[in-house]
């Protein structure tokens, strides 16, 4: 089945240790999407990228970092800089760039250790 | 600024009751405005909304838009529990899709 897989579903970090968090899409999306999602807000838009080799920031990249290296793939490092990374991420793709509807994977819940 | 705020943040209902969520928003240059739902974790999309007035269906929900006010309601009727989850809604704009901060909506056997 399509669809769009994230990996890991749990993740620690330590202290001054980058993390990188896996994106995968199999549904020929050019577009896709990284957001954080707090308890008790919405999305917000950290990174997105609508061609490949090509991404602009959100609203909230700070701290974070991405690339495009392929049309599926669209792995998400949160640096050592992003001082309070606790959240919920969640990658979306869409099958060009008008921004929608976008199509979620199952998310990824990062904790400092 | 953009933004999009729902109401309520939070509603408590019995099965059976009928439900109504609130989506108001300023965005710039508005395009479509969307409703997820979302359980423990993927978002799934509900409805699409892009003229005013045209009512979407699906079953026990229904949305509708009202682009003169900027406003859209989300109706759920006869409701399980399985309607239990956070109701998100967003608006493309001008390069742009921004999100609520959702309604939190527990049904009550």
């Amino acid at each position: 089945d399509g669809g769009i897989t994230q990996s890991p579903k749990y993740l620690f970090r330590k202290e001054g240790q980058n993390v990188t968090l896996s994106c995968e899409q199999n549904l020929n999306h050019d577009a896709m999407y990284w957001y954080r999602q707090d308890p008790g807000q919405g999305l917000r838009l950290i990174y997105y990228s609508q061609i490949v080799n090509d991404f602009q920031k959100g609203d909230i990249a700070e701290g974070y970092s991405v690339s495009r290296e392929k049309k599926e793939s669209f792995p998400l490092t949160v640096t050592s800089a992003q001082k309070n990374p606790t959240a919920f991420y969640l990658c979306a793709s869409t099958r060009d760039s008008a921004w929608q509807p976008q199509h979620f994977g199952d998310g990824t819940r990062l904790s400092i250790l | 600024e953009d933004k999009v705020v729902q109401s309520p943040l939070s509603l408590v209902v019995h099965e059976g009751d009928t439900v109504t969520l609130n989506c108001s928003y300023e965005v710039t240059n508005f395009r479509s405005l969307l409703w997820y739902k979302q359980e423990k974790k993927a978002p799934t999309f509900l409805f699409m909304l892009t003229s005013s007035g045209i009512e979407k269906k699906s079953g026990r929900l229904s949305s509708i838009l009202d682009k003169k006010e900027l406003f859209s309601i989300l109706n759920i009727t006869a409701t399980q529990t399985g309607d239990s989850a956070v109701y998100l809604c967003a608006v493309v704009g001008a390069q742009k899709l921004v999100f609520g901060q959702g309604t939190r909506l527990t049904i009550n056997p």
